[in-house]
């Protein structure tokens, strides 16, 4: 069974850019489409994006000028670059399996924005 | 766009029934058969536990069902039972290669 781990620094200051890595265990990155999904403490949940294997990508609008998703099959990875973040970035942040529904999660790490 | 419709919270007693309601546009809910529901309890991940509108994941309780009419969708937990108590959350492809989540609904089992 396919697990999802995510990765990366808890706390990223103001202005800077939040770093986040997804590997993938229990099966390949190919075939499938992958999102970055995200929940402010105490909120709801909001989609960022996805990337297909291949590298082709789509996002939400309101996050479109500041995300990056990449994907490394060699490494089996996929990771989420968000940059000039604020404190309302702060929020879990989930990578998950599918682009029309989402079938397989991580756990979830929580990146704080914070000086 | 702006994120789906759904009521604060739902309540049921054990063995009753609940339905928590997803309403959304023609653009998202109505135009597509893409609506999904996940269960999230307390510091978890979501759970998947209906996709395309009606279908239901392999492991997932017969208890837990979908439907969908025009711009809302909905999800029906039958003989509710104690761990159903959870935030559920619906979602819908909204075209454009866009998806959008509704606001959460708080499920208590009184």
């Amino acid at each position: 069974q396919v697990q999802l781990q995510e990765s990366g620094p808890g706390l990223v200051k103001p202005s800077e850019t939040l770093s986040l890595t997804c590997t993938v265990s229990g099966g390949s990155i190919s075939s499938y489409y992958w999102s970055w999904i995200r929940q402010p403490p105490g909120k709801g949940l909001e989609w960022i994006g996805y990337i297909y294997y291949s590298g082709s990508t789509n996002y939400n609008p309101s996050l479109k000028s500041r995300v990056t998703i990449s994907v490394d099959t060699s490494k089996n990875q996929i990771s989420l670059k968000l940059n000039s973040v604020t404190a309302a970035d702060t929020a879990v942040y989930y990578c998950a399996r599918g682009r029309l529904w989402v079938g397989a999660w991580g756990q979830g790490t929580l990146v704080t924005v914070s000086s | 766009q702006s994120a789906l419709t759904q009521p604060p919270s739902a309540s049921g007693s054990p063995g009753q029934s609940v339905t928590i309601s997803c309403t959304g546009t023609s653009s998202d809910v109505g135009g597509f058969n893409y609506v999904s529901w996940y269960q999230q309890h307390p510091g978890k991940a979501p759970k998947l536990m209906i996709y395309e509108v009606t279908k239901r994941p392999s492991g997932v309780p017969d208890r837990f069902s979908g439907s969908k009419s025009d711009n809302t969708a909905s999800l029906t937990v039958s003989g509710l039972q104690a761990e159903d108590e959870a935030d559920y959350y619906c979602s819908s492809y909204a075209g454009s290669n866009n998806l959008l989540f509704g606001g959460g609904t708080k499920l208590t089992v009184l």
